[in-house]
């Protein structure tokens, strides 16, 4: 099946800091989403990517569908303590009754 | 907007008995209706999605099953628990002509 390599698995930031964390695949994929989901709680949708090199802000966060189709990023600029949580990326690929390929997640700890 | 509740949210059981958890979602109309289960490690499992009331289709052999009663109920259940079924419960909606996928807060069930 599809498999989406989600990286970091983990980072440790100071407050103020930028983060970047990235997601590949070696298939196409018609759709990027970016989660985040916090301790003890279901994932949050943050951001949705559509077209092939479309860069979509949300507040600090910015992420980007690559051209290929084959990977996506998302960037948190300025990391405050509440950006505390673990971030996923989905990709849905198209005639597949819209389900997700999920990352195996990004844990991020800011330390203030 | 749509709304997805779960109950309960916390569950203990012990090994053999059985497992009933309630999702419902406000605010749309025939969503296509997911469950996951997120283990320790982090990674969203796809356990059962549904198109519609009645359709079920299972993605991995297992002790559960899911059932869709309602347009926007989706109900989780198992006749006798495993240790192995211990795990967050995820349920998610999604309008059926898009890929976003919202998530509930989640049910924690721990087998004894």
């Amino acid at each position: 099946g599809q498999q989406l390599n989600q990286s970091p698995q983990s980072m440790f930031i100071q407050e103020g800091e930028d983060v970047s964390m990235n997601c590949t695949s070696s298939s196409i994929f018609n759709t990027w989403l970016w989660y985040k989901q916090d301790p003890g709680e279901g994932p949050v949708l943050l951001i949705a990517l559509y077209k092939a090199g479309e860069l979509t802000s949300n507040g600090r966060l910015t992420a980007q569908f690559g051209i290929t189709r084959k990977d996506s990023f998302l960037n948190i600029s300025a990391s405050i303590p509440s950006d505390v949580g673990i971030y996923f990326c989905a990709g849905q690929s198209g005639g597949s009754n819209y389900k997700l390929t999920f990352g195996k997640g990004t844990l991020l700890t800011v330390n203030p | 907007s749509q709304t997805i509740h779960q109950w309960p949210a916390t569950l203990v059981q012990p090994v053999g008995s059985p497992l009933s958890l309630e999702c419902t979602v406000e605010g749309t109309s025939n969503p296509n209706l997911y469950w996951y289960r997120q283990a320790a490690g982090r990674g969203l499992q796809l356990l059962f999605y549904s198109v519609g009331i009645g359709q079920i289709s299972s993605e991995v052999p297992q002790n559960l099953s899911a059932s869709r009663p309602q347009d926007r109920q989706f109900i989780l259940s198992s006749k006798k628990l495993l240790l192995s079924d211990s795990g967050f419960y995820l349920c998610a909606a999604a309008l059926a002509s898009y890929n976003e996928q919202f998530f509930g807060p989640g049910t924690r069930l721990t087998v004894l």
